[in-house]
């Protein structure tokens, strides 16, 4: 069964500080991906990476950036938190064969930035 | 980039009648369209999936079809329960044609789905 765990559940930050959300999935999964999730707007793609060390932009990587130092952790870094980050954060991992087009979200983070 | 758009954004059935999800999506290349379902405060989960090379698909009350030629799909929930009542995304994929990053996903804006008993 796979799982997707998130480091926080809810987080409270100020304006300017430096945020990280964390992600880990524990089925060797090669992709792996950040969304926020807004009322009206969907999931919109942040960043995602199909391997340790790699990276590709999204839809709205503004003011974010990504970290992936091993296969199971992929971390999503605000540099400098602004109020219109304030939002529900989904990660996500697939699988790069057999049937790699399934997305395995975790549980969110429902970020507030004060 | 790939767009996909979803109607209705919200849809009230009454338990027992049939609700319809529809998407459009804008990139001829993709081959890939599942749906996902998220209930409320929970995560998106997929519920079905179809793909390029077939027009139809049915698990139990569910079923998603596809025309490629008018680019559209639709999600068919039939006999709808309370428990049907979530939110539901479309999504498209150009799969394995785009390389690097070739399993990811563009989401339409969801649908809010209730059911009243």
């Amino acid at each position: 069964d796979v799982k997707v765990t998130q480091s926080s559940r809810y987080l409270v930050k100020r304006t300017g500080e430096k945020v990280f959300l964390e992600c880990v999935q524990d089925m060797d999964h090669e992709n792996m991906f950040w969304y926020r999730q807004d009322p009206g707007l969907g999931l919109r793609l942040i960043y995602f990476s199909y391997d340790v060390k790699m990276k590709e932009k999204g839809d709205i990587p503004e003011g974010y950036s990504v970290s992936r130092e091993k296969k199971e952790r992929f971390s999503l870094i605000l540099e400098s938190a602004s109020t219109n980050q304030t939002s529900m954060y989904l990660c996500a991992s697939s699988s790069g064969q057999g049937s790699p087009y399934e997305q395995y979200f975790g549980p969110g983070t429902r970020l507030t930035v004060t | 980039g790939e767009n996909v758009e979803q109607h209705p954004s919200t849809l009230s059935v009454q338990e027992g009648d049939s609700a319809v999800i529809k998407c459009t999506y804008s990139d001829s290349a993709s081959n890939y369209f599942p749906w996902y379902k998220q209930e409320l405060g929970k995560r998106p989960q997929l519920i079905i999936d179809i793909r390029s090379n077939v027009g139809e698909k049915k698990d139990q009350r569910i079923a998603v079809t596809l025309n490629k030629t008018a680019k559209h799909f639709s999600l068919h929930i039939t006999e709808t329960q309370p428990e049907d009542s979530a939110v539901y995304f479309c999504a498209a994929s150009k799969g394995s044609y785009s390389g690097a990053g070739s399993y990811q996903l563009t989401f339409g804006k969801g649908t809010k789905l209730s059911v009243i008993p």
